[in-house]
């Protein structure tokens, strides 16, 4: 079975930028989550989707945004790129929202 | 708030040379705490879920406890392929988010 796939697997901007990144959920997962992580650090926790609503947010500014479709795939979109926004951007999905997550194998992000 | 520390930092162990990993937490009811292994450059990849104080589960040659305030994961006789960076998250009832540690690296020499 396919795990969770994201694309691209690496993207390089500059500064004031927009991007998007894209998620498909294993077959038969609704939840979609989205995670930030910087070199040395945890993932931090950024968006939850749960069939196409949003369930959670966390402490990122409104230059984030993502958005789930009726397949269950997702985007994450962020705007005017700042250099700190280098980055892993994971994606991972689960069943609900409350059940394990399984990560894919994100899409590393360089911002000049 | 929910928070979840991680120790150490990092390890250094001789093949063979069993060690467990730390895992303290702060949660507001819990519902979940999960432990992922991390690659270089690579996605988390899913270990375990633990629910509630007292349980333990078992794959290959990792052993995940869990308490009220901390969880371990005991490596028994580590092998160089064991070597990455251990990640302990949870789940509390109060909301959705799920918080990470900021991992431990553990690195296994022959």
């Amino acid at each position: 079975d396919a795990g969770v796939t994201q694309s691209p697997t690496h993207l390089i901007k500059t500064r004031g930028q927009h991007v998007t990144l894209r998620c498909s959920p294993i077959s038969g997962h609704k939840s979609v989550s989205w995670y930030q992580q910087v070199l040395g650090q945890g993932p931090q926790f950024i968006f939850q989707y749960y069939e196409k609503e949003e369930r959670g947010r966390g402490n990122f500014p409104d230059r984030f945004s993502a958005r789930q479709f009726p397949n269950y795939s997702s985007e994450l979109n962020v705007n005017a790129l700042l250099l700190g926004d280098s980055a892993l951007y994971l994606c991972a999905s689960s069943l609900n929202v409350q059940e394990t997550q399984y990560f894919g194998p994100g899409t590393r992000l360089l911002v000049l | 708030e929910d928070q979840v520390t991680q120790s150490p930092e990092a390890l250094r162990l001789q093949e063979g040379e069993s060690s467990s990993l730390n895992c303290s937490y702060t949660v507001s009811g819990l519902r979940g705490l999960f432990w992922y292994r991390q690659d270089p450059g690579k996605g988390p990849e899913f270990l375990f879920t633990l629910y509630s104080a007292g349980e333990e589960k078992e794959k290959e040659r990792l052993k995940a406890t869990l308490t009220k305030k901390e969880s371990f994961l005991h490596i028994t006789a580590p092998k160089p392929e064991d070597s990455a960076t251990y990640l302990c998250a949870v789940q509390g009832t109060g909301g959705f988010k799920t918080i990470f540690g900021a991992g431990t690296r553990l690195f296994v020499k022959a």
